[in-house]
């Protein structure tokens, strides 16, 4: 069985900050990890995925991710946070099963 | 048109009523799901397609859910007798047939039931 966790439902910084979205994830094998975001009354868009090879991962609009395999960690990054990048954002796994397992979402707020 | 899309946006029905939702994957795509949106809640698997393989339904809720995939492109989720509960988001997306590929998603359709 293949699960996701994103442990906080929220999280709130400041404009110019760095900001952290952290993701958590237990699958046998090595995992297929994706990163997607949700804007209000959209469906999910793609930002950036770990198939295998370097560990730091670069996506769209300037963020980027960590594969840790031994925290068995996907943390989501951004060096200096948007207000414009306040949406939900959802981390998935696949490995084996070809259906991705999602987690619950967390709630990014950029503050002016 | 390039992306994922879904019919109708959103859907207002009565308790009891049947509904269709529609959703138009990319072209080529092999694989489409079906994931179901609630308030406060992550996506939540319904079914699954690949090609021309029996799909996987493991994730419909009840026996009132059904789907089908035409031709190996158009789906329809189909809900029988909608109850309060199924009032959610439902979310298709398609991708390429295989595990390391992401999946591309149509904006939803928003259904309540009243």
């Amino acid at each position: 069985a293949q699960s996701v966790a994103q442990p906080e439902d929220q999280v709130n910084v400041a404009e110019g900050n760095p900001l952290t979205v952290k993701c958590t994830y237990s699958v046998s094998g090595n995992p297929y990890l994706f990163w997607y975001v949700q804007y209000p009354n959209r469906g999910l868009q793609f930002l950036l995925k770990y198939i295998t090879g370097d560990n730091l991962v670069k996506g769209s609009y300037g963020f980027e991710a960590e594969f840790n395999k031994s925290q068995t960690s996907f943390h989501l990054k951004k060096p200096s946070a948007l207000v414009s990048d306040s949406a939900l954002y959802f981390c998935a796994v696949r490995r084996g099963s070809y259906i991705p397992t999602f987690g619950r979402g967390t709630s990014l707020i950029v503050h002016p | 048109g390039a992306g994922v899309s879904q019919s109708p946006s959103n859907k207002v029905t009565e308790k009891g009523k049947d509904v269709e939702l529609r959703c138009d994957p990319i072209s080529g795509h092999t694989a489409l799901y079906w994931y179901r949106q609630s308030l406060g809640q992550g996506l939540e698997f319904l079914i699954y397609f690949q090609g021309n393989s029996a799909p996987d339904k493991s994730g419909l809720p009840s026996d009132r859910f059904s789907a089908e995939r035409t031709g190996g492109s158009v789906s329809t989720l189909t809900i029988q007798r909608t109850q309060q509960e199924d009032s959610a988001v439902y979310l298709c997306a398609s991708s390429e047939g295989t595990v390391n590929t992401e999946a591309f998603f149509g904006q939803g359709t928003r259904l309540t039931v009243v």
